[in-house]
Parts: C-alpha cells; sequence; structure tokens
C-alpha cells in the first residue's frame, strides 16, 4: 500500500545550522505531499505542501522540492533556530479525502543553543 | 479563535471502562477527522466524517465509536477501554474533505488504560 519513509530521530542540530530531513514516498499515481509540524505539547500544523512534480513549497523559512524522479519531498531549511525544535511529519494525499492521507512516522527535531 | 478544542487533556482508565472523548470546532470545517499517535507509528486515522451527517471507518477502528453530533461536534466512544488503546488521541477538521485541504488538529487528548 501507500507508503511515506521519513528518517528517523531523533535529529540534534545547533542553532544556525542547516537542515535536511529526508522524505521518501511510494510512487502509486501522482500524490500531494505535506510537510506538518508538531510542537510540544500541541497538535499538528500544515507547514508546506506540494501538489505536483517539481513544485516547491515553503513556508516558515523552510522548503520541499516534488521530486518525482526519485520520489522524495526532503525538508530543508537554511539557518534553524532553537524555536524549530519540534517533530515534523511528511505525508501524502492519494485520493478520497483525508482517509487516502498517510503519515510518515515523525522525526523528531532538537536544535541547542 | 478557539479552533478545535478537545476535552479533555488527560485521562486514565481502568480495563473496562467506557469514555468519550469531545471535540469541537468553529472554523466552519465540514469534515472532522479522529486519529491516534502512538511512539513510532505516526498517526493513524481511526474514523472520519466527510459531511454532517455521515462517518466512515478509517486504518484503525476496531474498538471505537463516533458520532457527528452536528456540524461543529464530533466525539469518539471507548466502550470497553483496553490497555492498546492507550495514545494521544488527536481530533482535526478539514473544509472540505479534499486533499487540497489542510487540516487542523486539536492539542490531543493523552488517554491512558491501565
Amino acid at each position: 500500500g501507500d507508503s511515506v519513509t521519513q528518517m528517523e530521530g531523533p535529529v540534534t542540530l545547533s542553532e544556525e545550522a542547516f537542515l535536511t530531513i529526508n522524505c521518501t514516498y511510494t510512487a502509486t499515481g501522482y500524490p500531494s505531499l505535506f510537510w506538518y509540524v508538531q510542537y510540544p505539547g500541541e497538535g499538528l500544523q500544515l507547514l508546506l505542501k506540494a501538489t505536483k512534480a517539481d513544485d516547491k513549497g515553503s513556508n516558515k523559512g523552510f522548503e520541499a522540492t516534488y521530486r518525482k524522479e526519485t520520489t522524495s519531498f526532503h525538508l530543508e531549511k537554511g539557518s534553524v533556530q532553537v524555536s524549530d525544535s519540534a517533530v515534523y511529519f511528511c505525508a501524502r494525499y492519494s485520493g478520497g479525502g483525508a482517509d487516502g492521507l498517510t503519515f510518515g512516522k515523525g522525526t523528531h527535531l532538537i536544535i541547542q543553543p | 479563535n478557539a479552533g478545535v478544542t478537545q476535552t479533555p487533556k488527560f485521562q486514565v482508565l481502568k480495563t473496562g471502562q467506557s469514555m468519550t472523548l469531545q471535540c469541537a470546532q468553529d472554523m466552519n470545517h465540514n469534515s472532522m477527522y479522529w486519529y491516534r499517535q502512538d511512539p513510532g507509528m505516526g498517526l493513524r486515522l481511526i474514523y472520519y466524517s466527510a459531511s454532517e451527517g455521515t462517518t466512515d471507518k478509517g486504518e484503525v477502528p476496531n474498538g471505537y465509536n463516533v458520532s457527528r453530533l452536528n456540524k461543529r461536534e464530533f466525539s469518539l466512544r471507548l466502550e470497553s477501554a483496553a490497555p492498546s488503546q492507550t495514545s494521544v488521541y488527536f481530533c482535526a477538521g478539514s473544509v472540505v474533505h479534499s486533499y487540497n485541504s489542510p487540516l487542523h488538529f486539536g492539542n490531543g487528548t493523552r488517554l491512558t488504560v491501565t
């Protein structure tokens, strides 16, 4: 079935470091791709999305590019801050509403001052 | 702005007890969802309601029931709680039941079943 694979965490970086969180998906059709972020004690919130190949989603300094050839949607940020510490979820949508939304297991990001 | 509100925030149950998790939204969402979040498992959909008056099973519906009371409210009921239902439960809503309609989540209910 449809799946999303994320790098295992926790990922620990120093402030101002470059961030990459890898995400790959199974290539069934042409899914829409998403990154959600969960701050401590809160629910998930949409960070960015891309709906077709070569689209780039961006928000709050984060970017991710829909790469059909490598079935990837890696999340990047040039200079992380302590406030970026959170759990990041990659997700794909295949159709039919949220019952078609498949989440990865999440990557816990810790940014140290 | 309340958004998506879940109650209670925390709950401890004994095996076999029942309880209802409440969710209410004031964002005019037509669609509402219940997920559970477990370590190393990500989020898994329990039930969803694409529109008022309809409910459908998600990936892990066994042991749960839901009620879409009206457009604003979507409750999740555990009739006979089991330790395997220890989890963090999230309610979410979206304007329409579509890939292009982002989910808005509540802050979760942490449930422990002993």
